[in-house]
């Protein structure tokens, strides 16, 4: 497809299950970055993948959050044990490069609702 | 930590007016600016990357600049229409760091 594409648009889970979500991004892109916005705060940045280096995790809530990159494309973010706090849209963005200055092309995103 | 702040909140206007908001980041070590807009429902969609003091851009009625020194960027929409109701993000990096910054945007509604 033409745009980074997020899967699923919205899933709704009970405290304790395992969710994972799906970021396909733009083709040729090898930078990958995933955020979360929480209710009334900014973006917050939580992994970000580039080429074939290790990803730099540093923003990462808690060690239930993982996520990984298969081939340097698909991209899958793994929240085990999920906690109510863990509710918020999570958004996946790519860019051709990872150099902040290339601008960042996003999903939709998925909004996760844990009850 | 860094803070990246977005003033007004939110912001009401006409059709037809023009408007301005403003983010403001540290001043220090400056590398890089972005502009998103995030209209409900949809991907944030970038507007602008400005890295150079002094730095103005523009795209069809919106425009935006830069003051490293002092610290802000200016986003300017002229002439604001329906279809510029959203939240305008920006983000902020500096030289050597790992992540953007983001604001917590500033929510344009512009009515008939």
């Amino acid at each position: 497809g033409a745009g980074v594409s997020q899967s699923p648009s919205n899933k709704v889970t009970e405290k304790g299950k395992d969710v994972e979500l799906r970021c396909d991004p733009i083709s040729g892109h090898t930078a990958l970055y995933w955020y979360r916005q929480s209710l009334g705060q900014g973006l917050e940045f939580l992994i970000y993948f580039q080429g074939n280096s290790a990803p730099d995790k540093s923003g990462l809530p808690s060690d239930r959050f993982s996520a990984e990159r298969t081939g340097g494309s698909v991209s899958t973010l793994t929240i085990q044990r999920t906690q109510q706090e863990d509710s918020a849209v999570y958004l996946c963005a790519s860019s051709l490069v990872q150099d902040f200055i290339q601008p960042q092309h996003f999903g939709d995103g998925t909004r996760l609702s844990i009850l | 930590i860094l803070n990246v702040e977005q003033s007004p909140q939110s912001l009401h206007v006409q059709e037809g007016d023009s408007t301005n908001f403003t983010c403001s980041f540290p001043s220090s070590n400056f590398y890089a600016l972005h502009w998103y807009r995030w209209e409900t429902a949809k991907s944030p969609e970038a507007l602008f990357v400005m890295t150079l003091n002094g730095d103005e851009k523009k795209k069809g009625r919106i425009s935006a600049t830069l003051n490293t020194k002092e610290g802000y960027s200016y986003l300017y929409i002229k002439g604001s229409q329906p279809e510029d109701s959203a939240t305008y993000l920006c983000a902020f990096i500096t030289g050597g760091g790992n992540k953007l910054t983001f604001g917590t945007g500033t929510q344009l509604k512009v009515e008939l």
